[in-house]
């Protein structure tokens, strides 16, 4: 079974607006990424954030995590029609082998 | 350069019969992994690869799914007497070296059993 669960399932904003999406996970972990999967296909990797890191930037993308309440939250700042897409959390499991992805956040942004 | 190759695309084939997927990695990427990704769901892993080895095929849901790397670069998920229930995209990923912290995905195989 999948570790990780974002939370919306879907979202939909308007071009300009801030999308917030979460994530929760279960065990202690090494690192959590963020990714990005445009129609169906391969997934192009975000940003990461170690287990000792509680913020980080890139661009118009934040990441926090706290590691008491096994949570994790990316925000697109005035995000774009071409932000539109799935985005995963992949948690790297402290005493596991293999990244384990959660089921994703549809995110639409309407011009 | 050259990021992760997967081929076909795309796969139609008929229940009982068996296919083979291929991923090329990144060259001088020594970790290769497999992915299956259904309709809505995150992708969920099959089997990791160190070098030439399987070093975990833990998520292999069957013996009918096999894989290999015979030589440490290009690898082949294999499927036999294929289900519908098998219809995913499937997905590859490579990196540096075993547990690097960063996976790069190929565009995957979208497999359709009728």
């Amino acid at each position: 079974s999948q570790q990780g669960e974002e939370d919306p399932q879907a979202l939909s904003i308007q071009e300009g607006e801030n999308a917030t999406m979460n994530c929760s996970y279960k065990t202690s972990i090494n690192n959590l990424q963020w990714y990005r999967q445009n129609s169906g296909r391969g997934l192009v990797h975000l940003i990461l954030i170690r287990s000792n890191e509680r913020e980080k930037h890139s661009g118009r993308l934040r990441v926090t995590l706290d590691t008491s309440k096994k949570s994790s939250s990316l925000l697109i700042t005035a995000s774009r029609a071409a932000d539109t897409a799935s985005y995963f959390c992949a948690t790297d499991p402290s005493y596991g082998q293999n990244f384990v992805f959660g089921p994703g956040t549809r995110l639409s942004v309407l011009p | 350069g050259a990021g992760v190759s997967q081929t076909p695309s795309n796969k139609v084939t008929e229940k009982g019969k068996y296919v083979e997927l291929r991923c090329d990695p990144i060259s001088g990427h020594t970790a290769l992994y497999w992915y299956r990704q259904s309709l809505g769901q995150g992708p969920e892993f099959l089997i990791y690869f160190q070098g030439t080895g399987a070093a975990d095929d833990s998520g292999l849901p069957n013996d009918r799914f096999f894989a290999v790397r015979p030589e440490g670069s290009v690898s082949t998920l294999k499927i036999q007497r294929t289900e519908r229930g098998d219809s995913a995209v499937y997905l590859c990923a490579s990196s540096l070296t075993p547990r690097a912290e960063t996976q790069y995905f190929g565009p995957g195989t979208r497999l359709l059993v009728l």
